[in-house]
């Protein structure tokens, strides 16, 4: 069974610009979170989909936004790039909301 | 004060050692508790997951908790050098998946 496959891996982006990561679940999974992950904080909550609905969202600005699919993949958005937004964004599936979930490799995104 | 807390480490032990990993958080309404490994430069990896006080093993693993300290532990037996990584512990309110985590702890196991 695949696992929860997130797209780019790496990116570069300059400050101001904007970025979209993407996340395909495990299969017959239907909620999807997103956190984020850097040295200085750790890992925190970003927000989470489940059918389509955003259900709960973590303490970030609004730059940073997400929606999810029909078929439950999700994407989150972070637009006006700021040099602090450099992190690994993790992606984690769950078959419903409450579940245990699992994570993704993560997608590298460095600002500069 | 931070809904985890988790000793930070790092933490250095020979092969085949017992490892303690300690975790402790605030709101009594916490139900669920993980522990996660993470690999440098990967995300993290479902070790153990519990919802009640008392103990629970797997393989080399066991998972304790103390809900009346608010206290979690992993405890890792006979060490292996794979052990190494970062493990962080997570908490959660049921039906939230909105997990909160420990800072992690850098584990190395010498050979």
């Amino acid at each position: 069974k695949a696992g929860v496959t997130q797209t780019p891996r790496y990116l570069i982006k300059t400050r101001g610009q904007q970025v979209t990561l993407s996340c395909s679940p495990i299969s017959g999974h239907r909620s999807v979170s997103w956190y984020q992950q850097t040295p200085g904080q750790g890992l925190q909550f970003l927000f989470e989909y489940f059918s389509e609905t955003q259900r709960n969202k973590g303490n970030f600005p609004g730059r940073f936004s997400g929606r999810q699919f029909s078929n439950s993949r999700s994407e989150m958005n972070v637009s006006t790039l700021e040099l602090g937004d450099s992190a690994l964004y993790l992606c984690a599936s769950s078959l419903y909301s409450g579940n245990t979930i699992y994570f993704g490799e993560g997608s590298w995104l460095t600002v500069v | 004060q931070k809904e985890v807390e988790q000793d930070p480490g790092p933490l250095s032990v020979p092969e085949g050692a017992i490892v303690s990993l300690n975790c402790t958080y605030s709101n009594s309404a916490f139900q669920y508790f993980m522990w996660y490994r993470q690999y440098s430069r990967k995300g993290p990896e479902l070790l153990m997951y519990t919802y009640s006080s008392g103990n629970k093993e797997d393989g080399r693993f066991t998972a304790q908790v103390d809900k009346s300290s608010k206290y979690i532990s992993l405890f890792i037996r006979d060490s292996q050098p794979s052990d190494s990584a970062t493990y962080l512990c997570a908490i959660d309110q049921t039906g939230a998946n909105n997990l909160f985590f420990g800072t992690g702890t850098r584990l190395t196991v010498i050979p």
